[in-house]
């Protein structure tokens, strides 16, 4: 069974940083392009950004309201990805969710989310 | 940028057939923009579809397809059941970057 287990949530004020994992299970890691989704509460579904395959050189592209600011990484080793979010705005709050995209073995799936609160 | 759109509501009977369409300002839709639809009931986390347009996960029900329809993406919903009733979601690819439409609010009545 695959699993995606998102933690590192939490509350955080205007300007900080926060660091989120997906840890994933039952897939290979590996093969598996991954991104990162978030949710403000009460709204809708905002793509934050993506990180392809090793093989494909692990490239990396963003949403524009957070380029510049956050960073994802990948760690095939410890078959987990991460979502480094620098100069954190109050409207980063949000559930952010980790998610498989594509199809195939690796693709479709959706971790239960971690919500990030930025507030002073 | 381009704005992705999605009719904010609709309604269908119990066992009736309803079409979402996903539209985009930059221009017709193709299998370029590799759509996909995703399904979130509250309190949930959101749950993949639709791939690439067509494509079906193995959890998908067979009553939700995928196409494309007049310069949109659409997802159909034949024989309508009451747990369809949620939010849906469709996310086009532009050159890499995503981009989901504001959703729409499926009711089953």
């Amino acid at each position: 069974e695959v699993q995606l287990v998102e933690s590192g949530g939490g509350l955080v004020e205007p300007g900080g940083s926060l660091r989120l994992s997906c840890a994933a299970s039952g897939l290979t890691f590996g093969d598996a392009w991954m991104t990162w989704v978030r949710q403000a509460p009460g709204k809708g579904l905002e793509w934050v950004g993506l990180i392809k395959t090793k093989t494909l050189g692990g490239t990396t592209d963003y949403a524009a309201p957070v380029k510049g600011r956050f960073t994802i990484s990948r760690d095939d080793s410890e078959n987990t990805v991460y979502l480094q979010m620098n100069s954190l705005k109050i409207e980063d709050t949000a559930v952010y969710y980790c998610r498989t995209p594509r199809g195939g073995p690796t693709g479709g799936y959706w971790g239960q989310g971690t919500l990030v609160t930025v507030s002073s | 940028q381009a704005v992705v759109t999605q009719e904010p509501s609709l309604s269908v009977s119990p066992g009736g057939t309803v079409t979402l369409t996903c539209g985009s300002s930059a221009g017709a839709v193709t299998s370029g923009h590799w759509p996909y639809w995703f399904q979130q009931k509250p309190g949930q986390a959101p749950r993949t579809l639709i791939y690439d347009t067509i494509n079906k996960h193995s959890w998908t029900p067979a009553r939700f397809s995928g196409s494309l329809l007049g310069g949109k993406a659409a997802l159909t919903l034949s024989g309508a059941q009451p747990e369809d009733e949620a939010d849906y979601y469709c996310l086009l690819d532009y050159s890499g970057a995503g981009l989901f439409g504001g959703g729409t609010k499926l009711t089953v009545l």
